[in-house]
């Protein structure tokens, strides 16, 4: 089955962005959609949007609309979250989770190790 | 409103039978769209726990259980053990919001 493997953590000032990666292995990377889910210190779980690499089709949750940019790169296996304009209420951690197939309502299996960003001044 | 409702908490004794319930409306859970949970230990990545309502992934032992009803679904784990401590989210689809809900997420705690 793939693995998902994300960049490290970042530290970011309010008003500038942040690119997390997610790199696939192990698997055909082509046959999955990948989500991005994020996590608030100490708060549940938050579904951000997702790609289907394939088609490269994207969907984004309303709270995210204008801000968050999610692309893949086929040739290295690797989807991107882009978030900008960031502020203190962004700090989490950023999770990306894998999808086999294209349908909206299949589980999230697997899932990347996580990225902490940080948004400080 | 398009949101999963759990319990903040639950706790119970080793061996004994816990569920958490999750409960949607006629967007998510009560259209049909299948409900699916995930452990997160501490610490940790979320991870798969049962798919499509009442199916485990391979590697997930048969303590754990889930169903569904209505608007409602319920994880049920049996012969509770100290390493089950940690977090249970169900995810539905939901066709107001276009996308995936997940629920606020239960604590486990062993006693």
């Amino acid at each position: 089955q793939v693995q998902l493997v994300q960049s490290g953590a970042a530290v970011k000032k309010p008003g500038s962005s942040v690119k997390v990666f997610c790199k696939a292995s192990g698997g055909t990377f082509s046959r999955y959609a990948i989500s991005w889910v994020r996590q608030a210190p100490g708060q549940g779980l938050e579904w951000m949007g997702g790609i289907i690499p394939i088609f490269g089709t994207t969907k984004y949750t309303q709270k995210f609309q204008g801000r968050l940019t999610i692309t893949a790169d086929e040739s290295t296996d690797t989807a991107y979250m882009e978030l900008s304009s960031l502020r203190s209420e962004d700090t989490a951690m950023y999770y990306c989770a894998g999808r086999l197939g294209v349908a909206d309502t299949e589980e999230f299996d697997p899932w990347g190790q996580g990225t902490l960003v940080t948004v400080s001044s | 409103q398009s949101v999963l409702t759990q319990p903040p908490s639950v706790s119970g004794a080793p061996g004994q039978r816990v569920t958490i319930s999750c409960t949607g409306s006629s967007s998510n859970i009560g259209a049909g769209f299948d409900v699916h949970w995930y452990q997160q230990l501490p610490g940790t990545a979320p991870k798969l726990l049962i798919y499509a309502n009442n199916n485990r992934p391979s590697g997930v032992p048969d303590r754990f259980s889930g169903s569904k009803s209505g608007t409602s679904a319920a994880l049920a784990i049996t012969g509770l053990r100290p390493e089950d401590e940690g977090d249970y989210y169900c995810q539905s689809y939901d066709y107001s919001l276009s996308g995936s809900l997940f629920g606020g997420g239960t604590r486990l705690t062993v006693l």
